[in-house]
């Protein structure tokens, strides 16, 4: 089974400019987690999706947005970039949504701000 | 989530057994304990979870203290691949999605 993949890994833009990441989900997972991780913040919880619904969100400004499709892939967007936005976001995927079980992590997108 | 406390780093050498402890004295009852890690550069992997018993699985075991109040990962023959953050999450119930990883432990394995 393919895991979950990320797309751009690797990503540059510049202050003020809009930035769409992408993720899809193992085969058959229906949440899709997005986190942001930094050295001075660590890893930190963005949303979460499932059945195309956001049903957790974080502590983010509205310029962190997201949204699922029918097949369960994910994108995030962030508009106005800033510096401070620079980041490894990672993707995460499981079955369900309520059900205590393990995330699966994709590779990440790094997001270099300039 | 019940807030969790790990060391900073730690040294293991390899082939020896790595015995990473987690404090976690406010867990509820209902509250699983979690850890992950995550390898340079790679997103986290799940390893193992536990509510009240041991477990063990083909990566590490997990050994919670009756009380509940700290737990211990662990990786019973380390090798140089298994040098890493790892992270000790204890996430409420109803949120188990919005994992809160705190700093972790960084593991180093020498030869």
């Amino acid at each position: 089974k393919a895991g979950v993949t990320q797309t751009p890994r690797y990503l540059i833009k510049t202050r003020g400019q809009q930035v769409t990441l992408s993720c899809s989900p193992i085969s058959g997972h229906r949440s899709v987690s997005w986190y942001q991780q930094t050295p001075g913040q660590g890893l930190q919880f963005l949303f979460e999706y499932f059945s195309e619904t956001q049903r957790n969100k974080g502590n983010f400004p509205g310029r962190f947005s997201g949204r699922q499709f029918s097949n369960s892939r994910s994108e995030m967007n962030v508009s106005t970039l800033e510096l401070g936005d620079s980041a490894l976001y990672l993707c995460a995927s499981r079955p369900g949504w309520r059900e205590l079980v393990e995330q699966f992590f994709g590779p990440g997108t790094r997001l270099t701000v300039l | 989530d019940a807030k969790t406390t790990q060391p900073p780093s730690m040294d293991c050498a390899e082939g020896r057994a790595a015995n990473l402890p987690c404090n976690h004295s406010t867990i509820s009852g209902n509250e699983y304990v979690y850890w992950y890690r995550q390898i340079h550069s790679q997103g986290p992997q799940y390893i193992i979870h536990g509510l009240k018993n041991n477990e063990t699985n083909e990566m590490a075991s997990l050994i919670i203290t009756e009380d509940r109040k700290s737990s211990t990962l662990i990786l019973p023959h380390a090798t140089l691949r298994d040098t890493a953050v790892y992270y000790c999450i204890a996430p409420f119930t109803g949120t188990a999605s919005k994992l809160t990883f705190g700093t972790g432990t960084r593991l180093q394995v020498t030869l």
